[in-house]
């Protein structure tokens, strides 16, 4: 059974810092891996998705690798910004009927 | 601009009483999906569809059931709910089983 790990569970930063949230999982047979965001109440809203034959996908300050083998990935936020506070959740897509498994996210919280 | 949104936003019923979430999707996609978020347990999928007519549990289906008759919506029933089905839940999309997932807002139910 897949199982995804993040961690750590809370950071807060303060503005213009680089940062790094990382996300693991048990099974390295993946067909890929997305990361989402999630706002206080709000849905999931997708940030990239890295194909298991990728090793990394760019979206302007969001930069995610991928270590399929070694059942790691990061997601890197360059000078971050107030606007980056929400929760950043890890979800792998596996199995026979190719489902996705969600960590439990890292709560960010960049202050001013 | 295409959409998934979900009803009611709140809910707040009795143990034993039936309930049915709806989901609707314009971006036309075959797969639809039901989740459920709870703390400490991340997102966990309740039940899927690949398309209409097609339903399948998932690791969290027992006392949910969901039926397909059209492209655009895919309600979730509670038949009987009970206390441990309070969480919030979201309905997501895609147009491939292995694409992106589009995330509705969510429904918080409180089964008292």
């Amino acid at each position: 059974k897949q199982e995804v790990t993040q961690i750590p569970a809370a950071l807060s930063v303060p503005e213009g810092e680089n940062l790094v949230l990382n996300c693991s999982f048990t099974d390295s047979a993946i067909y890929n891996l997305q990361w989402f965001r999630q706002d206080p109440g709000k849905g999931l809203t997708s940030l990239l998705l890295i194909q298991s034959s990728q090793r990394e996908q760019t979206s302007g300050r969001l930069n995610a690798s991928l270590d399929k083998s070694s059942g790691r990935s990061t997601l890197y936020i360059a000078a971050s910004q107030p606007g980056d506070s929400a929760t950043y959740l890890c979800a792998v897509r596996s199995g026979t009927a190719s489902k996705l498994t969600f960590g439990t996210g890292t709560r960010l919280q960049v202050t001013l | 601009d295409a959409e998934i949104t979900q009803s009611p936003r709140h809910k707040i019923t009795e143990t034993g009483r039936q309930v049915t979430l709806a989901c609707h999707q314009t971006w036309n996609h075959n797969n639809m999906f039901w989740y459920r978020q709870d703390l400490g347990h991340g997102l966990r999928l309740i039940h899927y569809s690949y398309g209409v007519h097609d339903t399948n549990k998932g690791e969290v289906s027992d006392g949910y059931s969901v039926s397909r008759s059209n492209t655009e919506d895919l309600p979730l029933t509670l038949e009987s709910a009970a206390s441990s089905q309070t969480s919030v839940y979201f309905c997501a999309s895609s147009g491939r089983p292995l694409d992106t997932q589009y995330f509705g807002p969510g429904t918080r139910l409180t089964v008292l």
